[in-house]
């Protein structure tokens, strides 16, 4: 059972245009939840996050709005620019030290 | 910020040997660290939880035996592939938390492990 979910495995967005990034959860105990970026054979890289009690955190390009009730998180990037192409995975976490949960992720294309 | 060292970065070995990959928190002390194995467009799925000192937990499925982790400092934890089968080949990726910011999570560079 799949409880981290991004349903496009991949996203072409032009240069400048906003890239959405969209993520499903089903577990309500989660209760903090990241994006990261990764490249092929390489660790991913944390991008931004957000707690459970937020519903937008911003970060420069990068801006998280979570809907509780519809247990969904989105990362949007604006503008989107070549650098940005990667794969992007959301996460989420409970309370303590706990290991992540991660979705498949998806396969960000910027075109020029 | 916080940073995790993991090594090697790649490995090929022999169906049967075991391989053992290094995770080391470099300026901060890691009482958790965690390992994670991720196949070719999948998600990263965790293995099993690190403590210092203490006996690691693996999520279901995962086996203890066959997967060896030790942490026996706040700075290093391993994770030994013993007697590794072509199946085992995979992307392996630890991660140590800060318990500061990013909520903690700061994630090494990932080891390739392929087993012919």
């Amino acid at each position: 059972d799949q409880q981290v979910k991004q349903n496009s495995p991949s996203l072409s967005v032009q240069e400048g245009r906003i890239s959405i990034l969209n993520c499903d959860y089903t577990n309500s105990m989660f209760d903090y939840f990241l994006w990261y970026k990764k490249y092929p054979a390489e660790g991913p890289t944390f991008l931004i996050s957000i707690s459970s009690i937020k519903d937008k955190n911003e970060d420069g390009r990068f801006t998280v709005f979570l809907n509780k009730s519809a247990k969904h998180l989105s990362l949007h990037i604006v503008p989107s620019q070549p650098g940005d192409s990667a794969v992007y995975f959301c996460a989420a976490g409970g309370g303590g030290a706990d290991g992540l949960t991660f979705g498949k992720g998806t396969h960000l294309i910027i075109q020029p | 910020g916080a940073v995790v060292s993991q090594h090697p970065s790649r490995v090929i070995c022999k169906s049967g040997t075991s391989v053992k990959i290094e995770c080391r928190s470099l300026d901060f002390q890691a009482t958790t660290m965690f390992w994670y194995r991720q196949f070719p467009k999948q998600s990263l799925m965790l293995m099993a939880t690190s403590n210092e000192g203490s006996k690691a937990t693996y999520e279901q499925g995962v086996e203890k035996d066959k997967f060896l982790i030790n942490h026996a400092s706040l700075t290093l934890s391993t994770l030994t592939v013993t007697s590794a089968h072509p199946e085992d080949s995979s992307f392996y990726i630890c991660s140590a938390f800060s318990g500061t910011e990013n909520y903690g999570y700061t994630f090494g560079s990932g080891t390739r492990l392929t087993v012919v």
